[in-house]
């Protein structure tokens, strides 16, 4: 398996501060995503990277900003939380070759 | 656009039951199709893929098969254990389209012993 992990794992927060969620991946892959997952919607595509400082917008990005200044580290930002930013989020990655995507375990975001 | 639409779960079913999860897709272009299951408390992980008409994935005892004409990529496996039980993603990505991937809302199938 790909080693990819998030951190943190778990966070509760309150309406209105920043919120960075971090991605790191050992596996050299040169794509990495952000989604989101919440009931009935599957996943949603928040934000995607295709290199280092090359990021490009998703499904669901209002709201999130994110930042890749390594080829392993990929940064997830929520410049002023809210409630509807409460979700489950995933980061994951791969070689951009449309094979296996791979996961992280996934950090619990609940903001009130 | 593209979009996936599975069955509603949660699925219940006993030990050696017969699963089917459906699964259909509308995409602009020709697409890819995955399944994606997640265990409790953990991130996705792919479970089977095809690429292109006709196609049959399996693994673990798991099968789908693409179905261009139906637009269809239905989950099946004969024989469910209790440690199926998870959530399981439909997913497509178009061919010369980027790697991202459009998902299903998710299936949660339970198995008793």
């Amino acid at each position: 398996d790909a080693g990819i992990t998030q951190s943190p794992r778990h966070k509760v927060t309150e309406t209105g501060t920043p919120v960075t969620l971090r991605c790191h991946q050992t596996e050299n892959h040169r794509y990495m995503y952000w989604y989101r997952q919440d009931p009935g919607h599957g996943l949603r595509l928040i934000h995607y990277s295709y290199g280092v400082k090359d990021t490009d917008k998703g499904e669901v990005s209002d709201g999130y900003s994110v930042s890749r200044s390594k080829t392993e580290d990929f940064l997830l930002t929520l410049e002023s939380a809210t409630s509807s930013q409460t979700s489950v989020y995933f980061c994951a990655s791969d070689t951009g070759t449309q094979e296996t995507q791979y996961f992280g375990p996934g950090t619990r975001l609940l903001v009130l | 656009g593209n979009s996936v639409t599975q069955m509603e779960g949660p699925v219940t079913l006993s030990e050696e039951a017969f699963l089917t999860i459906n699964c259909t897709y509308t995409a602009t272009g020709y697409p890819s199709l995955f399944w994606y299951v997640q265990y409790p408390g953990e991130g996705l992980q792919l479970l089977l893929k095809a690429t292109k008409a006709d196609d049959k994935g399996s693994n673990k005892g798991f099968e789908a098969t693409y179905r261009k004409e139906t637009t269809s990529f239905h989950l099946e496996k004969g024989s469910v254990q209790v440690s199926d039980s998870a959530v399981y993603f439909c997913a497509l990505i178009l061919n010369n389209a980027g790697n991202m991937l459009t998902f299903g809302g998710g299936t949660r199938l339970m198995v008793k012993p």
